[in-house]
């Protein structure tokens, strides 16, 4: 059981906007920890897409963005692309677990 | 480019110790602000982080793992290490090394290594 909730799968048409959730506490994103999100495709390790809350790394495209309220986080991806296709994890620090902690992981399916 | 690369052994024995190394180039291992972590991936399952470790040896382990984890590092050969000691099934899984930015206890990991399978099996 993960500290951090995800919805365990979303899909999406081609296009379209599709949003992943990221719900955690008072002890993590309540707390005002950075949220980050990480991509990761079939075989291969993850990549980070989002650091602190709403940041992209260069080389994302701003079809990726990031945002936190309260104890949740939201990972939203628009124009959707097949390349997408992947699972994509929410990750934060803890401070009762002493170190960071990740979501569950939401597989996202282009259809 | 900054690269990682783990190297292990694939099989390891119950209740022996699992033991990767984790290969920097590309950049140094002793630059401020960087710590170097381990993340672990159960076949089909989430993420866990390990623990981490800064280029002087401080390290900082998952309180579910600390009673059996040890890292290190070794400046001269730019590279870090993970040793994981009596393992059972529920420690296969694929382990990457990472560089945790803004580390120990927050931050992100920003460059990954492709991943080391190790499969605890008799």
């Amino acid at each position: 059981q993960s500290v951090l909730t995800q919805p365990p799968s979303v899909s999406g048409a081609p296009g379209q906007r599709v949003t992943i959730s990221c719900t955690g506490s008072s002890s993590n994103i309540g707390a005002g920890y950075d949220v980050q999100w990480y991509q990761q495709l079939p075989g291969t390790a993850p990549k980070i897409l989002i650091y602190a809350d709403d940041n992209r790394p260069s080389g994302v495209p701003d079809r990726f963005s990031g945002s936190k309220s309260g104890t949740s986080a939201s990972l939203a991806i628009t124009g959707l692309q097949a390349e997408d296709e992947a699972d994509y994890y929410c990750q934060a620090q803890d401070s009762s677990r002493g170190g960071p902690i990740f979501g569950g992981g939401t597989r996202l399916t282009v259809l | 480019q900054l690269q990682l690369q783990e190297s292990g052994p694939g099989l390891v024995k119950p209740s022996e110790t699992l033991s990767l190394t984790c290969a920097v180039s590309g950049g140094s291992i002793t630059t401020n602000n960087y710590y170097w972590g381990w993340i672990r991936q159960p076949p089909g399952k989430g993420l866990e982080w390990i623990g981490t470790i800064f280029y002087s040896g401080t390290t900082y382990y998952s309180p579910t793992l600390r009673t059996r984890v040890t890292m290190s590092v070794d400046t001269s050969r730019n590279q870090f290490s993970l040793r994981l000691r009596s393992v059972t099934a529920a420690d296969t899984a694929l382990y990457f090394c990472a560089r945790h930015l803004d580390g120990p206890y927050g931050g992100f990991f920003n460059y990954w290594g492709q991943g080391n399978l190790v499969t605890v099996s008799s």
